[in-house]
């Protein structure tokens, strides 16, 4: 049973730190991994998908990778904002018809 | 990019009374919808998983009984918490697979908050 895990469980930075947040995978066929933004009683916003085959995905001030190898993945966020305080999801799903599995996420604050 | 339309977004209700969620895909057909729940500071938990026209299959540990998933349409889906109690207070949100388009992305609602008192 896949198994996703998220370090560390609650991360406190300074405004303009650049940081990175940490997801392993017990189960390496994955079909692909996305990481999501969930801010407080709110739903999920998707920041970025990585295919199976990808190694690295990009969007504005953040940058995710995956080594399936050896079922890790890494969000970077560069130059942090208050604006990112949230708690972030890493998720993987096994194929295209199965749902995602979560991890518990990272808390994240950007103090001002 | 696709809709999904989840409501209410919040309930408060008495604890012995049933509530209906319903998750609606707007510019697309769900072939399959995903159910999950969310306690405090928790991982979303897959529930049940529906397809159209088909019985809901439920995750160990979730009762079917409790928790019934109607998926009369591709683009309906409904959830009903039975005989609610306090402990089934918890973020509950549903996530589309779309019947064409590629499978790469399921596409979430934006939860819904159930309080029972």
């Amino acid at each position: 049973k896949q198994e996703v895990t998220q370090i560390p469980a609650a991360l406190s930075v300074p405004e303009g730190e650049n940081l990175v947040l940490n997801c392993s995978f017990t189960d390496s066929a994955i079909y692909n991994l996305q990481w999501f933004r969930q801010d407080p009683g709110k739903g999920l916003t998707s920041l970025l998908l990585i295919q199976s085959s990808q190694r690295e995905q990009t969007s504005g001030r953040l940058n995710a990778s995956l080594d399936k190898s050896s079922g890790r993945s890494t969000l970077y966020i560069a130059a942090s904002q208050p604006g990112d305080s949230a708690t972030y999801l890493c998720a993987v799903r096994r194929s295209g018809n199965t749902p995602l599995v979560f991890g518990k996420g990272t808390r994240l604050s950007v103090i001002a | 990019g696709a809709v999904v339309s989840q409501h209410p977004s919040r309930v408060i209700c008495k604890s012995g009374t049933s509530v209906k969620i319903e998750c609606r895909s707007l510019d697309f057909q769900a072939t399959t919808m995903f159910w999950y729940r969310q306690f405090p500071k928790q991982s979303l938990m897959l529930m049940a998983t529906s397809n159209e026209g088909s019985k809901a299959t439920y995750e160990q540990g979730v009762e079917k009984d409790k928790f019934l998933i109607n998926h009369a349409s591709l683009t309906l889906s409904t959830l009903t918490v039975t005989s609610a109690h306090p402990e089934d207070s918890s973020f509950y949100i549903c996530s589309a697979r779309p019947l064409t388009g590629g499978d790469e992305k399921l596409f979430f609602g934006s939860g819904t908050q159930l309080s029972v008192l």
